[in-house]
């Protein structure tokens, strides 16, 4: 069956510092994978995809980037922190096929200090 | 107009209550449906999909309804453990695909 790994759960980081959130999914090949950011009693906000290797599509330009080195790896980066940054991030999978559902990690709470 | 619009809720039921979500989208491309189920500081998870026949999952029955562009969830029997925000997903074919997540619809269910 599949798996999705996301870590850490929890991260306190001071504003300017940097940032990277990683994501893992086992049991699938070639899935499409997501990075969303959710504010407290909030939506999800999409903020990245990945279809590929190597290909992101951005959702909402800000000062985060992600990348895709491995077929199954998606990490979440920033090199300074603002304090807007604070949220609930959450990565998630779905198959490369279209119309599947999309299957979340445990998410990484992030708070800017 | 928001592309996935739920009812803004909370709802607050007694245990045992059946209570119903409503979820409408505006584009007609739209193409799959899904029901999630958020407890509070976790991760959303797939609670059904929901398809044009309309299906049931135990207590919880989904429908569409595409001429109406209106989807539902229905929770039969309500329990406490049932407490959680449900949020509608719709995937939009727009050459590529899209999923929208509604906003959510958060629920209580009191002893």
């Amino acid at each position: 069956s599949q798996t999705i790994h996301q870590w850490p759960a929890t991260l306190v980081q001071p504003v300017g510092s940097p940032l990277s959130l990683e994501c893992t999914v086992e049991g699938t090949s070639n899935p499409n994978l997501y990075w969303y950011r959710q504010a407290a009693g909030r939506g999800l906000q999409l903020l990245f995809y990945s279809v590929g290797i190597g290909q992101i599509s951005s959702e909402v330009p800000q000062n985060l980037s992600a990348s895709r080195p491995q077929d199954r790896q998606f990490i979440l980066s920033s090199k300074k922190l603002l304090l807007s940054d604070s949220g609930f991030y959450l990565c998630a999978w779905s198959a490369g096929t279209e119309n599947q559902p999309q299957h979340f990690g445990d998410g990484t709470r992030l708070s800017i200090l | 107009r928001k592309e996935v619009e739920q009812d803004p809720g909370p709802f607050n039921v007694p245990e045992g209550a059946t209570v119903a979500f409503n979820c409408t989208y505006s584009n007609s491309a739209s193409q799959s449906f899904f029901w999630y189920r958020q407890d509070c500081r976790k991760e959303p998870k797939l609670l059904m999909s929901v398809y044009s026949s309309g299906n049931e999952d135990g207590r919880f029955t989904a429908q569409l309804n595409r001429a109406s562009q209106y989807i539902s969830l229905l929770i039969r029997d309500s329990k406490l453990s049932d407490s959680a925000t449900y949020l509608c997903v719709v995937t939009v074919n727009t050459g590529g695909f899209k999923t929208i997540f509604g906003a959510g619809t958060r629920l209580f269910v009191k002893a």
